[in-house]
């Protein structure tokens, strides 16, 4: 079956560590997503990918980074800067020319920094 | 950015009709969805609407879309227990970048 899988479920980090959050992909999707969710908000984009070895900063991409280096991998780390890293991580695929299917979503990942 | 709103809270009664409003802002958006989002879960797809429609509805689900004003309505028909949910509209732009509203968090009481 195909779909996005985010790895783990539940992360606990001690402040001031860097944390990678894995999403890969089998839907041969070009373009990834990350966002962050807090309680009684949106989705807020951190950084997404329209191709393999490019990436473009969203509306709060300070304090995380991203790769791209293969298409089914998308990564974010959340490094040690980014001031308040506890939320709900989800990260999302969209195929070429699919729009009116929207963006497919992972089951996120809840990190908790300590 | 743009910014999409909706109200944060509906309840509704068993077996009654939900309506779950939304305003956009981005007069060029060509698609805009609903998306069903169950607790510790990421988001569904519920349905979506291009923008040269007016209306679209699918099974229980009935969008409604005005662009004069920039409202966008999702209803329910004969809700259930597990249609309780947050339910989060989001507007597509020309770089194919989603903005979602706050979500609405859908609570079905018996």
């Amino acid at each position: 079956d195909g779909g996005i899988t985010q790895s783990p479920k539940y992360l606990f980090r001690k402040e001031g560590q860097n944390v990678t959050l894995s999403c890969e992909q089998n839907l041969n999707h070009d373009a990834m997503y990350w966002y962050r969710q807090d309680p009684g908000q949106g989705l807020r984009l951190i950084y997404y990918s329209q191709i393999v070895n490019d990436f473009q900063k969203g509306d709060i991409a300070e304090g995380y980074s991203v790769s791209r280096e293969k298409k089914e991998s998308f990564p974010l780390t959340v490094t040690s800067a980014q001031k308040n890293p506890t939320a709900f991580y989800l990260c999302a695929s969209r195929g070429k020319g699919t729009s009116g299917k929207g963006q497919f979503f992972g089951p996120g990942t809840r990190l908790t920094v300590l | 950015g743009e910014d999409v709103e909706q109200s944060l809270f509906l309840s509704v009664r068993e077996g009654d009709s939900s309506v779950i409003n939304c305003t956009y802002t981005d007069s060029s958006s060509t698609y805009l969805y609903w998306y069903k989002q169950e607790p510790g879960a990421g988001l569904q797809l519920l349905t979506y609407i291009f923008s040269n429609m007016d209306m679209k509805q699918d099974q229980r689900l009935t969008v409604l879309l005005n662009k004069k004003d920039k409202h966008l309505s999702l209803r329910i028909a004969d809700t259930q227990t597990g249609d309780s949910a947050i339910y989060f509209c989001a507007e597509l732009s020309n770089d194919y970048k989603l903005s979602f509203g706050a979500g609405t968090t859908v609570t079905v009481r018996a």
